[in-house]
């Protein structure tokens, strides 16, 4: 394991529904990372938490909002998705920001 | 625009023998490549990391080169096992700017016995 823990493993939602994804570290990082990644595409940053800053990819929705309530946690909220939303969705945590990334299990997600 | 381009997009290899995944980038200014191994349902893991001043560097059966002048690397896997099976991904960071990495679409890999 990497020491970075994500859950659930596995999501099925329907468009009008509202689930949060859960992420945590045991590794004593100070930066962490939501990626989306969808089939044929290269992993597309979402969202980054460090004590530097926080920073955002103006691209992603804003149905989808992240949280971070302290350096070992991460949560991504989701609300009326849409099919193309569906996904693996990974969380990483490193020590500096843009330092090596230790990648979670990652939450596949269905939106129905 | 900085981009990571991998090729080939796949393939396939027979157990036992050696295969050159391949790296190229425009990334500028260039801080680090890393390679990151993720199978099937997981997330990447890290194979290497490479710097400005390295040219090659090696994690067991894994050796990753690096040509900083031709904005090239690659991954070449010696006696290839049914493990190595997975996609290869190749991440190249600048060293200034927002400091965000490049990821490439990855190479899937399937080693056949």
């Amino acid at each position: 394991e990497t020491g970075v823990t994500q859950t659930p493993r596995h999501l099925v939602m329907g468009m009008t529904n509202k689930k949060s994804l859960k992420c945590e570290q045991h590794l004593g990082h100070n930066a962490m990372y939501w990626y989306k990644q969808s089939a044929k595409k290269p992993l597309e940053l979402m969202f980054v938490y460090s004590l530097e800053e926080r920073v955002e990819n103006n691209s992603v929705p804003s149905r989808f909002s992240p949280e971070c309530p302290n350096s070992s946690h991460l949560f991504l909220h989701l609300h009326t998705l849409q099919p193309e939303d569906s996904a693996l969705y990974l969380c990483a945590s490193s020590h500096g920001q843009w330092g090596e990334a230790f990648f979670g299990q990652g939450t596949r997600l269905t939106v129905v | 625009k900085n981009q990571v381009e991998q090729s080939p997009q796949s393939l396939i290899i027979l157990e036992g023998k050696n295969c050159t995944l391949q790296c190229n980038y425009t990334v500028s200014p260039f801080s680090n490549l890393r390679w990151y191994k993720q199978d099937t349902g997981r997330g990447p893991v890290s194979l290497t990391i490479m710097t400005f001043s390295e040219n090659t560097k090696s994690n067991g059966r894994y050796t990753a080169t690096l040509d900083a002048d031709t904005k090239q690397s690659s991954l070449h896997i010696t006696a290839s096992q049914l493990s190595d099976s997975a996609s290869y991904i190749c991440v190249v960071s600048p060293s200034g700017g927002s400091y965000i990495p490049t990821f490439g679409r990855g190479t899937s890999l399937i080693v056949h016995p």
